[in-house]
Parts: C-alpha cells; structure tokens; sequence
C-alpha cells in the first residue's frame, strides 16, 4: 500500500512562511504527489502536485526530494484562512484507476 | 461551473438498514470517486467510477457499492448498516481520472447509524 507520513500538527505565525513535511518513501516512478487541504466542514481542496520538478502555482510551492522519497509544501506567508488540515497524497496509478491514498495530514494553526 | 454536490447533507440511521447516497460531478467530469472519512481512520478511498464502470476499488466490504449513471452521477450504497459506518461520506469528481488530475470533492454526506 502507498503510505505517506506527516507531523500531526505544525504551528505558524501569520505572514511567515510556513513548510509542511511529507515522506513518501514507497513511491515509484510514475506516482504523482498531490498535496490538499480541507477546511472544518468542508470537503478536501486541490493545493498542488507534481511529480520530479519542483511547482508553483498562486497558493503555494512544491519542493520535490531528487530520490521523490520526500517533499515539502511551502506557503509562502501564511494567512489566518489557511489554517486546515494539509494532506500529503500518494497518487497511485495502477490498472488505469487512480485511488488516492491519503494519510492522516497535518493540522496547521496559524497564530495571528 | 456549479461544483460537486452531494444529497443528503446529512442522515440518521439505525443498524441494519441501508443506505443511498448520491454525488452530482461538475459538469464535463466522467470520473467519481468515492471516499469515508473518519476521526479514527481519515480519509480512506472507497472506489472510482468512469464511464459507468468501477475502475478501483479500495478495501472495504462488499457492504459498500456503487454505481454511475450514464449522465456521471453516482451513487453509492451501504446494505446492512453498521455503528463503525456512521461517517462523513465524500465524493470527489475530475475530468478522466488520469494520474495528474485534480480532484475536485463535494461537501460530503454525514451519515450517522444509531
């Protein structure tokens, strides 16, 4: 089974960036790493995801170990709404389906 | 575009009954995925559907089915409700189900056994 491992919670400042850890270390070579967030009572929301290069898009960045066991979510300056619980997913692709298999993330508080 | 939305919001029932849930994809999108979410266990994958087939399943029982229709809508099922059922039930919708593809997922159902 694919598994992903992140801190259970991680505390920041508002405005400081923040970086969120993920292992990953049984991936293979064509899984994709995405990243989602969910808010309280809200469904999951699609951060980021990438698969070898580092990413950027306008919420956050994605910084991808060279051996793909490992990455790291960045928020560049964290803000109060972005305070949820970030999930490390691995997408793994097998018999044409794509499942994801997401960990029990990590619950970010954001201090203002 | 109207996002995904899941009916009901939210149900009350007892053990032994079943239970049918209902997910409407963004329009344009042919993949549904099913998934439970619990405080003991997460967020665990139920299954996916493309083109009214169920691509994948995840691990759990036979209690647990579902169905797309020929428009993408699905729908899941729960026969034989159990206490451990009672959950937060989402259903996430994206264009083809392809490896790199956004998830977008529904506001989810709570479903609550007694």
């Amino acid at each position: 089974d694919a598994k992903t491992t992140q801190p259970n919670s991680m505390e920041s400042n508002e405005e400081e960036p923040v970086h969120l850890p993920c292992n990953h270390s049984t991936i293979s070579g064509t899984d994709y790493i995405h990243w989602y967030r969910q808010l309280p009572s809200q469904g999951p929301e699609y951060v980021i995801h990438g698969l070898t290069s580092n990413v950027n898009n306008r919420m956050a960045s994605l910084a991808i170990a060279e051996d793909r066991k490992s990455s790291t979510l960045i928020l560049h300056r964290a803000t109060l709404r972005d305070a949820a619980v970030y999930y490390c997913v691995h997408l793994y692709s097998g018999g044409g389906a794509d499942g994801l298999t997401f960990g029990k993330g990590t619950h970010l508080i954001i201090q203002p | 575009k109207a996002g995904v939305t899941q009916t009901p919001r939210y149900l009350i029932k007892t053990r032994g009954q079943q239970v049918t849930l209902s997910c409407s994809p963004i329009s344009g999108h042919r993949s549904v995925s099913w998934y439970q979410q619990t405080p003991g266990q997460g967020l665990q994958f139920l299954f996916e559907y493309f083109s009214e087939t169920q691509r994948n399943k995840g691990n759990f029982p036979g209690r647990f089915s579902g169905r797309q229709f020929s428009n993408s809508r699905s729908e899941m099922n729960v026969s034989t409700l159990e206490l451990g059922d009672s959950a937060l039930y989402l259903c996430a919708s994206s264009l083809a189900g392809q490896v790199s593809t956004t998830q977008y997922f529904g506001p989810g159902t709570r479903l609550t056994v007694l």
